[in-house]
């Protein structure tokens, strides 16, 4: 069936980096864009930045421009993001989702991966 | 950025009574003839899901209770009986710019 798999929980120290993966199955992985949502603890969710599958281009949200790299891998159907300079503040779930060609709702969601940043 | 305001923040329905939800766009999020809004439902410890996109099309498999309105900037999601598994966060968000943003949520709980 159409699914997003995400990787495993991750603890990581301030100033490190995390790095989180989404593995598509069900559907043609270049035929949509990734996007990754997150959400913190007492916040709402919060878009970060999405993934051209096709040609690999990439946009991110102002907030994290410079600190977000999205990736991908088409031969392993898997999507990627990096976040690099951690803080306290980025202990939040991960979650990766896709959209519709040309732009749509979000409609299928990985499961989530927790990072907790704690020294 | 497009900003998204919800309102409100957190509402308390009894069981079977209406709930509504509203959401303001900072700027028209109309294009080529459709509302780029979607709503989705997010439950504790679960991925969200989505409910509503184009303003007021149900996504296959959402119960008819939950309906979306509006147009513009101004937009509405409405539960017309609120069931125990309708308490969640419901969120808004516009797929108009290259920027997707989210409102702030709104908790929905049981009166």
């Amino acid at each position: 069936q159409v699914q997003h798999v995400q990787s495993g929980a991750e603890v990581k120290k301030p100033g490190a980096s995390v790095k989180v993966s989404c593995k598509a199955s069900g559907y043609t992985f270049t035929g949509y864009a990734i996007h990754w949502v997150r959400l913190a603890s007492g916040q709402g969710l919060e878009w970060m930045g999405w993934i051209n599958t096709g040609n690999g281009d990439t946009y991110y949200s102002q907030k994290f421009q410079g600190r977000v790299t999205i990736s991908r891998d088409t031969s392993a159907t898997t999507a990627f993001v990096e976040l690099s300079s951690l803080s306290t503040e980025d202990t939040a779930v991960y979650y990766c989702t896709r959209d519709v060609p040309g732009g749509g709702a979000f409609d299928i969601w990985g499961q989530g991966t927790m990072v907790t940043v704690s020294s | 950025d497009i900003v998204m305001t919800q309102s409100p923040d957190s509402l308390a329905v009894s069981l079977g009574e209406r709930a509504t939800i509203n959401c303001k766009s900072g700027q028209s999020i109309y294009y080529n003839n459709k509302n780029l809004l979607a709503w989705y439902q997010h439950k504790s410890g679960q991925p969200p899901k989505l409910l509503i996109y184009g303003a007021s099309i149900r996504e296959s498999g959402v119960p008819d209770r939950f309906s979306g309105s509006g147009s513009g900037t101004d937009f509405t999601l409405t539960i017309s009986s609120l069931q125990a598994e309708d308490v969640a966060v419901y969120y808004c968000q516009q797929y108009y710019g290259t920027s997707k943003t989210f409102g702030q949520g709104t908790k929905v709980e049981i009166k």
